[in-house]
């Protein structure tokens, strides 16, 4: 099964910030790995894919790269309505795996 | 637009079977294209993938819960279901359904459309 390990856990900025969330795993996805956004009481929605493509919808700060082991998710100025627990998941594999989840803060 | 929407009972007794069903509208459950999954979410914790069908009734498990697990596709229905027995409080979740792909590229391939989440208690 493959882990997918994300930190930090909780990131605590502003409005107008950078943000930057990582998501390793315990061997090669290529590039397999998507990142959600969830919001308080709301189901997870798909922001990025295959590691670096916007969902539909998706503004363009919100930026994924990375490949194999390691990756990257960057908000570049932060909105009010980018604070929310963003998870990785992984489909190189079954079973699909999830990270454990970071928590973007006000 | 495809939607998803998981009903059953939001309370069960440890020891007891847990069986949920996820309605698709919009959509065919039948599509060769696609898989259906659950998903859940423990009270303030992360995603767990419980398991996934296809429509020919070809399923994946979780290995953690494949003992307890089944999941079932009803073709005529458009729903397929999930079932979890000896369930305890560490089952209590919100439950998603939601579709992914199977033949597929891109962002099909991920779990692009999710039901809302029906939360089960498991308690006596």
């Amino acid at each position: 099964e493959i882990v997918l390990t994300q930190s930090p856990g909780t990131l605590s900025l502003s409005p107008g910030e950078r943000a930057t969330l990582s998501c390793r795993a315990s061997q090669s996805v290529s590039t397999y790995l998507a990142w959600y956004q969830q919001r308080p009481g709301q189901a997870p929605r798909l922001v990025i894919y295959d590691a670096s493509n916007r969902a539909t919808g998706i503004p363009a700060r919100i930026r994924g790269s990375g490949s194999g082991t390691d990756f990257i998710l960057t908000i570049s100025s932060l909105e009010p309505e980018d604070f929310a627990v963003y998870y990785c998941q992984q489909r190189s594999n079954w079973p699909y795996t999830f990270g454990q989840g970071t928590k973007l803060e006000l | 637009q495809l939607q998803l929407q998981e009903s059953g009972p939001g309370l069960v007794k440890p020891s007891e079977t847990l069986s949920l069903t996820c309605t698709v509208s919009g959509g065919s459950i039948s599509s060769s294209t696609y898989y259906w999954g659950w998903i859940r979410q423990p009270p303030g914790k992360g995603l767990e993938w419980i398991g996934t069908i296809y429509y020919s009734g070809t399923t994946y498990y979780s290995p953690s819960l494949k003992s307890r697990v089944t999941i079932s596709v009803d073709t005529s229905k458009n729903q397929f279901s999930l079932k979890l027995s000896s369930v305890t409080a560490a089952d209590t979740a919100v439950y998603y359904c939601a579709r992914h792909g199977a033949i597929c590229s891109g962002v099909t391939c991920y779990f692009e459309y999710w039901g809302l989440g029906t939360p089960v208690t498991v308690s006596s």
